[in-house]
């Protein structure tokens, strides 16, 4: 699975956009980039995935360039219901076994 | 509907003890894993399992076992716990285990050590 790398921790202000980005140097071919969101004492929760260009939901948006050696988050307008920890994950879109592997993730803490 | 939920919230153990967490999925999912979250780091896989069977099994001592019953709940196993065994333990459960990322978690059991 490919190693991911992201910064350990970002401060927003309400109403700014957050971009969080994820280098993945060494993902493969078959592999999606995958976002999960985790606030205090829950579960993370699946935000968004892709594999090139850009993918956008009613959560977020996701860009990916050519290369995808790296891929960007963004969180439109957050709220302080925005902080969180944003995990980026890479791997085929159904790894055998189902075993996700998470890194540290990043800390989002988004101030009034 | 009911999402994934997990029993006790919290739990508070002796070294040595042994311990026995417990997860529901989602009606209708027969895949449910386990992860191990220690503060301030990602959650860690353990174990998978689908159709009562064991799917998969991460880096984790013969302490921690797990099995899945016919209706298909689950329940991991921890024998004579350590500190390093303090957590946040996290089920989730999905279709099938070729769902890829399509998992859903629960909130998790807050396991202390002491």
């Amino acid at each position: 699975l490919a190693k991911t790398t992201q910064p350990i921790s970002m401060d927003s202000y309400e109403g700014q956009e957050v971009n969080i980005t994820c280098s993945h140097n060494n993902i493969a071919t078959n592999d999606y980039i995958t976002w999960y969101q985790q606030f205090p004492s829950q579960g993370p929760r699946f935000i968004i995935q892709g594999y090139k260009t850009k993918v956008t939901n009613e959560v977020a948006s996701l860009f990916i360039p050519a290369d995808r050696k790296s891929s960007t988050l963004s969180l439109p307008r957050v709220s302080l219901s925005d902080t969180a920890v944003y995990y980026c994950l890479v791997g085929p879109p159904k790894a055998a076994g189902n075993k996700l592997t998470f890194g540290g993730g990043t800390r989002v803490l988004v101030k009034p | 509907d009911a999402g994934v939920t997990q029993s006790p919230t919290h739990l508070i153990k002796t070294r040595g003890q042994h311990v026995t967490l417990r997860c529901s999925p989602i009606s209708g999912h027969k895949s449910v894993s386990w992860y191990q979250q220690v503060l301030g780091q990602g959650p860690q896989f353990i174990f998978q399992y689908y159709e009562k069977e064991e799917r998969g099994r991460g880096n984790f001592p013969d302490r921690f076992s797990a099995r899945q019953f016919p209706n298909y709940s689950s329940e991991l196993n921890v024998n004579a716990l350590l500190l390093g065994d303090s957590a946040l333990y996290l089920c989730a459960s999905s279709l099938d285990p070729g769902q890829g990322y399509g998992y859903t978690f629960g909130s998790g059991t807050r396991l202390t050590v002491v």
